[in-house]
């Protein structure tokens, strides 16, 4: 059974902090991806990792896929209180599998 | 341009009753995506249609659950005899991609049941 540890579970932070949250398996997962919901609302997509090792950065975002596949993290550079929310990692395999998520809460 | 949309919204159900919960995915969109989703909880997949053909029910956690897309558009998920472990949000998702499930899904903002 294929299954994604998110780390932390919980996490509340001041404005201006770095973060790291991490996503991980034993499994390898074609791609990658996280995505931030809100409360009441469905999950959105923030990026799709594809290849071992890659980086992406959206803004103050950095993600990284590792190089076998098996986990990710993302960055938050310079927190704000918008990047409150819940943050899921979800792996591409034989189906999509999301992790239990990380809550954040960046505290103004 | 519009989303996914869900209705309705919220739904109360005594133990015991049918529920039917529909989906309406963005239009053009090829593959549709059925998750639970219990509180604290990540989403956990239960169904995936390509157009109408429902290529894989493995999620769906009993054969109370049922879930159709006769057009290749609007999907509706039926849940008989409800159960109170069967409250959750249910999400439905949409993608523009087909083969395989890999692509970048749109969410609608799903649907809260609660079974009393």
């Amino acid at each position: 059974t294929q299954l994604l540890e998110q780390s932390p579970q919980f996490l509340s932070i001041q404005e201006g902090e770095n973060l790291t949250v991490y996503c991980n398996s034993s499994s390898v997962f074609s791609s990658l991806q996280w995505y931030r919901q809100e409360p009441g609302e469905g999950p959105v997509l923030l990026v799709t990792v594809v290849t071992g090792g890659e980086v992406k950065k959206l803004k103050r975002l950095t993600f990284q896929f590792g190089d076998a596949r098996k986990d990710s993290s993302l960055h938050i550079t310079a927190a704000q209180p918008g990047d409150t929310g819940l943050y899921l990692c979800a792996g591409a395999g034989d189906k999509i599998i999301f992790g239990k998520g990380t809550r954040l809460h960046i505290l103004p | 341009g519009a989303g996914v949309s869900q209705s309705p919204r919220y739904k109360v159900a005594k133990r015991g009753q049918d529920v039917a919960l529909r989906c309406d995915p963005i239009s053009g969109h090829v593959s549709l995506f059925w998750y639970q989703q219990a509180l604290g909880q990540g989403p956990e997949f239960l169904t995936y249609f390509q157009n109408e053909a429902q290529l894989d029910k493995s999620g769906l956690p009993s054969d109370r659950f049922f879930a159709e897309r006769p057009e290749g558009s609007v999907s509706t998920l039926k849940i008989q005899r409800t159960q109170q472990e069967d409250s959750a949000v249910y999400l439905c998702a949409s993608s523009l991609a087909s083969g395989g499930l890999t692509y970048e899904q749109y969410f609608g903002p799903g649907t809260r049941l609660t079974v009393t």
